[in-house]
This record gives structure tokens, C-alpha cells and sequence, in this order.
């Protein structure tokens, strides 16, 4: 029973790289989500989406896109690394907007 | 708009004595609240949750919080800390629809460090 599963688990990107952080999920949930944590500020909602083919930005899409041509997946891209995206990415997962969510173990990204 | 606010960002307790990790909210609708915990290099898991019903929720682990409406609070507790409880707890509100739909999108607090000491 995998869960929410987040690849890599770490990365260090230098300013003006690509990336894309891996989520993917296998409960057949409809929403998924994506995060990001900062020390001090909890968590802020870069993305979300509600079903295959449905996405809608959060409190911070700035410098981040996503797509969902699967249920299952939920990719995250940054198109131009830029410092101030160091921070711990959170794909999250639920079947039904009243369900808790469940997260996956995270991704640690670095840009120097 | 819906708001979190966690009083203290660290909290310090003795074993066995009592937790309390205060949270209170801003919600324009009825709110759905959550617990998590976040232990080191993990992701967050779920406490307990309030929708409807019992003000008084339980979760896992021996921590149980209350729903007060005229206080907009959600505080948590538990009795007798342990030492495996020391970690990271965040209060979240869900970003509920206008006509009693949950969008689903959670507004987090800022968390609380819990540290318990032997």
C-alpha cells in the first residue's frame, strides 16, 4: 500500500534549470495537490487539481506549472530554478474535497 | 476568507505533563478543521479532524481537540506527553465552498515545534 509517492527525494539545481518533481498516487483519488513548505510558514498551495484534465493554481503558481493527463500522476515542473524556490515540496492526495489528505514523504530541492 | 493562527511556534513540555498546542480560526462558513503532525524529513499525517457533530474530536495517539464556535478555536490536547510525541503539529482549516461544498484546499497555520523533555 504505497500511498502518496514523491520522487526524488532530494535535488540541487543551479539557477535557470528544469525540473520536474514526480508525484504519484494509487488510491484512485480524485484531487491532488501540491505544496510547498518554508521554516516558519507552513504550508502554501502552489497547485491543485480536482480530476484528470482539471488544474487551477493555489496561493503561489508563480514560476511552477502542472499538468493531469492521469488520475494517478500529478507532475509539477519548474521551468527557471530560481533561489527562492528552495523549499520542501508536499504532493498531497484525497478522495473527496471532505477527506483528510494524505502526503506524501516530500521532495528537498536546493538551487544555488 | 478562511485563516489559521497557531499561538507559538515553540512549545516545551516535560514528559507526562500536559499538551496544549493552541490553534483558532477565521472562517466566513462553517468550518472543517484538521490536525497534522509532521515528524522529521516525513510528510504530514493526520491527527484527528472535525466536520459536524460531537465538538469534542479524538484522535490517534491519545490527542483529542475541541471545536469551540464562540471562541473560533480548536485547540489540541493530550493528557501525558511522551517523548515520541515531540514533533511538529500544524492546525488546518478547509477552504469550503460558499454553498457548504468543500473545494478541499486546506489553509495551514503556521505550525507548532512541540518539544518534550525527559
Amino acid at each position: 500500500n504505497a500511498g502518496v509517492t514523491q520522487t526524488p527525494k532530494f535535488r540541487i539545481l543551479k539557477i535557470g534549470q528544469s525540473m520536474t518533481l514526480q508525484c504519484t498516487q494509487d488510491m484512485n483519488h480524485n484531487y491532488m495537490y501540491w505544496y510547498r513548505q518554508d521554516p516558519g510558514m507552513g504550508l502554501k498551495l502552489i497547485y491543485y487539481s480536482v480530476g484528470a484534465g482539471i488544474t487551477d493554481k493555489g496561493e503561489v503558481p508563480n514560476g511552477y506549472n502542472v499538468s493531469r493527463s492521469t488520475t494517478e500522476d500529478f507532475p509539477l515542473r519548474l521551468e527557471l530554478a530560481a533561489p527562492s524556490q528552495t523549499s520542501v515540496y508536499f504532493c498531497a492526495s484525497n478522495g473527496d474535497s471532505n477527506q483528510p489528505q494524505h502526503f506524501g514523504d516530500g521532495t528537498r530541492l536546493s538551487i544555488l | 476568507a478562511q485563516s489559521v493562527t497557531q499561538l507559538g511556534s515553540h512549545v516545551s513540555v516535560s514528559e507526562g505533563a500536559l499538551v496544549l498546542l493552541r490553534c483558532n480560526y477565521s472562517s466566513s462558513v462553517p468550518p472543517y478543521l484538521f490536525w497534522y503532525v509532521q515528524y522529521p524529513n516525513q510528510g504530514l499525517q493526520l491527527l484527528l479532524k472535525y466536520t459536524t457533530g460531537a465538538t469534542l474530536v479524538k484522535g490517534i495517539n491519545g490527542f483529542e481537540a475541541e471545536f469551540k464556535k464562540s471562541e473560533t478555536s480548536f485547540h489540541l490536547t493530550k493528557p501525558s506527553a511522551h517523548m515520541s510525541d515531540a514533533a511538529e503539529y500544524f492546525c488546518a482549516v478547509s477552504d469550503r465552498g460558499m454553498y457548504g461544498g468543500s473545494q478541499g484546499n486546506l489553509i495551514f497555520g503556521k505550525g507548532t515545534k512541540l518539544s518534550v523533555k525527559p
